[in-house]
């Protein structure tokens, strides 16, 4: 069965600081994998998505992802935050034209 | 990209009543719309599939007679939340897989239902 883990519920950064949001998948073959982020009670912005070919994807907002098949994993990466990010970030993942599978969601907060 | 309109994105309803909420594809036409519910905090849970011109297919453990889902356009997709109650208080969410051969799905903004 497909899943999405997110480890982390939430994480505090400082502004300026580096950011590293973890998600684990599980899944039979090569899934599509995506990164979302949601301002409260707003809808989903998809911030960056992963089919094929370079495991290393850049997004909006100066965010990128990296595909590691070894580690099961699509972990969301910034060098340097901003107040603004503070948001809640849901990693999902499908087959094609399936249905998205989201993970929990890291809410992440960022301090001055 | 394409552009997928979630209305209204809120509404307030008394018990035992019903609420429609409507989505749609504005720029393209979408064969397959999801939708989808989050609870406070929560992640997304997917309800249903919704196939134009056909009946939906829900999740395991959604009533198909509670919420309602109507596909009768390539446009248009609705959800009505029958006689509801407090419990179905939630932040219900649409989704399209994009035009074509698209395996990237949009999102309406989402509907906050608060059910007095």
């Amino acid at each position: 069965a497909q899943s999405v883990t997110q480890p982390d519920i939430h994480i505090t950064v400082s502004e300026g600081a580096s950011l590293e949001l973890r998600c684990n998948y599980s899944y039979g073959a090569t899934p599509y994998l995506f990164w979302y982020v949601q301002s409260p009670g707003q809808g989903l912005q998809l911030l960056l998505k992963y089919f094929s070919g370079d495991t290393l994807v850049q997004g909006i907002k100066g965010f990128e992802a990296e595909f590691k098949r070894s580690q099961s994993s699509f972990n969301l990466r910034k060098p340097s935050v901003h107040w603004s990010d503070a948001a809640e970030y849901f990693c999902a993942l499908n087959s094609g034209n399936t249905p998205l599978v989201f993970g929990k969601g890291t809410r992440l907060s960022v301090i001055a | 990209g394409a552009v997928v309109s979630q209305h209204p994105s809120w509404v307030i309803c008394k018990s035992g009543t019903s609420v429609k909420i409507e989505c749609r594809s504005l720029d393209f036409q979408a064969t397959t719309m999801f939708w989808y519910r989050q609870f406070p905090k929560q992640s997304l849970m997917l309800m249903a599939t919704s196939n134009e011109g056909s009946k939906a297919t829900y999740e395991q453990g959604v009533e198909k007679d509670k919420f309602l889902i109507n596909h009768a356009s390539l446009t248009l997709s609705t959800l009505t939340v029958t006689s509801a109650h407090p419990e179905d208080s939630s932040f219900y969410i649409c989704s399209s897989l994009g035009p074509g051969l698209s395996t990237e799905a949009f999102f309406g903004q989402g509907t906050r239902l608060t059910v007095v």
